[in-house]
């Protein structure tokens, strides 16, 4: 049972456009949320999280947008940079817990010039 | 080190051959994890320790698989009798608790591959 959903396996944007990745969760336990960037060959590295008790959270030019009646996250960047381009995780946790983080497959985001 | 570390980068085992993966974390960092990453899915938890307790090994597939921190240090995830299932990349993370998620730094992996 997949507890987090990227249902879009990729995505391609120009340089300068947005670019918004999806996320969908069914574990309404869940009150920590967070999107990993991930390079070939690379682990992934923290790019943003986000609460529960918010419903938006801002960094430069990534804004993470949770809507918690819809169990529904997304991660804006704006504007994207060719550097941007990578695989995106979504992962969901429940605070308290110290440990295990779930997440969903992954989004492979291309930034064309 | 600066990173998380783990060694080696790449294995390939023959199915029945028992393999070890090494994972050094950053220096002081309490928390040690391990998660499996198959080929196109996202990682998925296997075991998590603080300090020298393993405190949640319940994403562990089998009894096959075994980890430990002796010393609340350096970590060996090691899989016994590999099958072809177990082709995955490895990956590792350590964070301190002050740090929470944000802190949680990940090696780059160890690919493993069961022939």
């Amino acid at each position: 049972d997949q507890q987090v959903k990227q249902n879009s396996p990729s995505l391609s944007v120009q340089e300068g456009r947005i670019s918004i990745l999806n996320c969908d969760y069914t574990n309404s336990m869940f009150d920590y949320f967070l999107w990993y960037k991930k390079y070939p060959a690379e682990g992934p590295t923290f790019l943003i999280s986000i609460s529960s008790i918010k419903d938006k959270n801002e960094d430069g030019r990534f804004t993470v947008f949770l809507n918690k009646s819809a169990k529904h996250l997304s991660l804006h960047i704006v504007p994207s940079q060719p550097g941007d381009s990578a695989v995106y995780f979504c992962a969901a946790t429940l605070t308290g817990t110290a440990s295990k983080l779930t997440f969903g497959t992954g989004t492979r985001l291309q930034v064309t010039l | 080190g600066a990173g998380v570390s783990q060694s080696p980068r790449y294995k390939v085992a023959k199915r029945g051959q028992d393999v070890a993966l090494r994972c050094d974390p950053i220096s002081g960092h309490v928390s040690l994890f391990w998660y499996q990453q198959a080929l196109g899915q996202g990682p998925e938890f296997l075991t998590y320790f603080q300090n020298e307790a393993q405190l949640d090994k319940s994403g562990l597939p089998s009894d096959r698989f075994f980890a430990e921190r002796p010393e609340g240090s350096v970590s060996t995830l090691k899989i016994q009798r590999t099958q072809q299932e177990d082709s995955a990349v490895y990956l590792c993370a350590s964070s301190t608790p002050r740090e929470g998620y944000a802190g949680y730094t990940f090696g780059s992996g160890t690919r493993l591959t069961v022939v």
